[in-house]
């Protein structure tokens, strides 16, 4: 089973900018994992995103933004809001797109 | 509007099955393909595979293979996942999600409110 890893916990003041990151086992994240980022907050569905690696999806907003950097997938929150305190997660697709690895997670704390 | 409404909790045996419904309602249902995640208790979703449901091509997850059956009812735009052979450890939350296109997996997006299984002897 392929890893995918994400930082365990990362803390980003209010206002500030942050960026996770997505790595894969295999070698460097490329446009063909369509790599997906998802925020959850506890009790709730994981809320999609970024889908293929730069693409917002209608409810999400900008301050979010998705990117290829260093050889893995990563998500930048800039002008961090409280509200954006929560687990993130992403999701790369392997063998032509055909088969799904999530990410272990990352812990956003605004403090 | 775009709905995934999924069946209720279950509880069940270890070495019994599950089959979650997954019906879907708000937009022409065989032009997207579902896909399932569960994510156990305190842990992250795990993606367990998904099915066109234009041409009801499958992939599942290596380690579901053999124990998970996904498939579509058009006529009732609804889509199951069935589990067997349930252990404890199958104990979780499980979704299904719309994906962004019919044949190919680059996304998904409305997501189902979930289906709570649990394993208990």
């Amino acid at each position: 089973q392929t890893v995918v890893t994400q930082e365990p916990s990362l803390t980003v003041s209010p206002g500030g900018t942050v960026t996770l990151t997505c790595a894969s086992g295999t070698g460097a994240v490329t446009s063909g994992y369509f790599p997906n980022w998802f925020q959850q907050k506890p009790g709730q569905a994981p809320r999609p995103l970024i889908y293929s690696t730069t693409n917002r999806h209608s409810w999400t907003p900008a301050r979010f933004s998705g990117s290829l950097l260093g050889g893995k997938a990563a998500l930048t929150l800039s002008g961090v809001q409280p509200e954006d305190e929560a687990q993130y997660y992403c999701l790369l697709y392997y063998s032509g797109a055909q088969l799904g690895v999530f990410g272990g997670g990352t812990k956003l704390t605004v403090l | 509007q775009v709905q995934l409404v999924q069946s209720g909790a279950e509880v069940k045996k270890p070495g019994a099955s599950v089959k979650v419904s997954c019906k879907a309602s708000g937009y022409s249902f065989t032009n997207y393909g579902i896909s399932w995640v569960r994510q156990a208790p305190g842990q992250g979703p795990e993606w367990m595979g998904w099915i066109s449901v234009y041409n009801d091509n499958t992939n599942y997850a290596q380690k579901f293979q053999g124990r998970v059956t996904m498939t579509t009812d058009t006529s009732t735009t609804t889509a199951y996942m069935e589990l067997r052979s349930l252990r404890s450890d199958d104990s979780a939350v499980y979704y299904c999600a719309r994906q962004l296109t019919a044949v190919t997996n680059y996304g998904v997006d409305v997501w189902g409110q979930g289906t709570t299984v649990t394993v208990s002897s």
